[in-house]
């Protein structure tokens, strides 16, 4: 099956520093990409669809600039949690679209980021 | 490892009728089950989350149980209607976050 990649696994950073994280779909190109994010006790919840050479479109509640996401290529793209602050701290998990099939979605294994 | 599993994989059913997803899982140290649904080309749309210590969690016509202990949880669907076709999956969060394959649903008018 489809492989999708996650980089860092856990990243521990101060408060105002940036983060990026890294979403790579290994064997298929994906157009599009998904990112998510899980604070503890609630629900998985979408972020934001990535779309290679486009802009990524952002759920409500979530704000663009301090979330950037950039899909420059078929198999990456990169979220980055700038200035990150403490109630950043989150489960963030990136999905990406096969296009194969019935549009089949493959999950990375998430980064889990602790900002302190 | 953690695993999950979903049956059945596909199921189609005429429209009104109540349905079951069920979703198994190997590990039963888990945080949370959820259940989403995920409409063709789209990102997961969260239905129910069941929190570790919860037996099941209702919204609408969507009604989820959970039982860690046999590592097992469903997702009732009552009075299926066509807008309720999609694919779902369960995911539990544990030291990992896993999902499930998914079942693909379709309410045929």
């Amino acid at each position: 099956g489809a492989v999708v990649s996650q980089h860092p696994s856990r990243v521990i950073c101060k408060s105002g520093t940036s983060v990026k994280i890294e979403c790579r779909s290994l064997d298929f190109q994906a157009t599009t990409m998904f990112w998510y994010r899980q604070f503890p006790k609630q629900s998985l919840m979408l972020m934001a669809t990535s779309n290679e050479g486009s802009k990524a479109t952002y759920e409500q509640g979530v704000e663009k600039d301090k979330f950037l996401i950039n899909h420059a290529s078929l198999t990456l793209s990169t979220l980055t949690v700038t200035s990150a602050h403490p109630e950043d701290s989150s489960f963030y998990i990136c999905s990406a679209l096969s296009g194969r099939g019935y549009n089949e979605q493959f999950f990375g294994p998430g980064t889990r980021l602790t900002v302190l | 490892k953690q695993e999950v599993t979903q049956i059945p994989a596909a199921l189609s059913v005429p429209e009104g009728e109540n349905l079951v997803l069920n979703c198994s899982f190997t590990d039963s140290a888990i945080y949370n089950l959820q259940w989403f649904r995920q409409d063709p080309g789209k990102g997961l749309t969260s239905l129910l989350l069941i929190q570790s210590s919860q037996r099941e969690q209702t919204s609408g016509r969507l009604n989820a149980s959970l039982d860690k202990s046999s590592g097992r949880s469903t997702l009732y669907i009552a009075a299926s209607q066509p807008g309720d076709s999609a694919t779902y999956l369960c995911a539990v969060s544990g030291e990992n976050f896993v999902f499930g394959p998914g079942t693909r649903l379709s309410v045929l008018p």
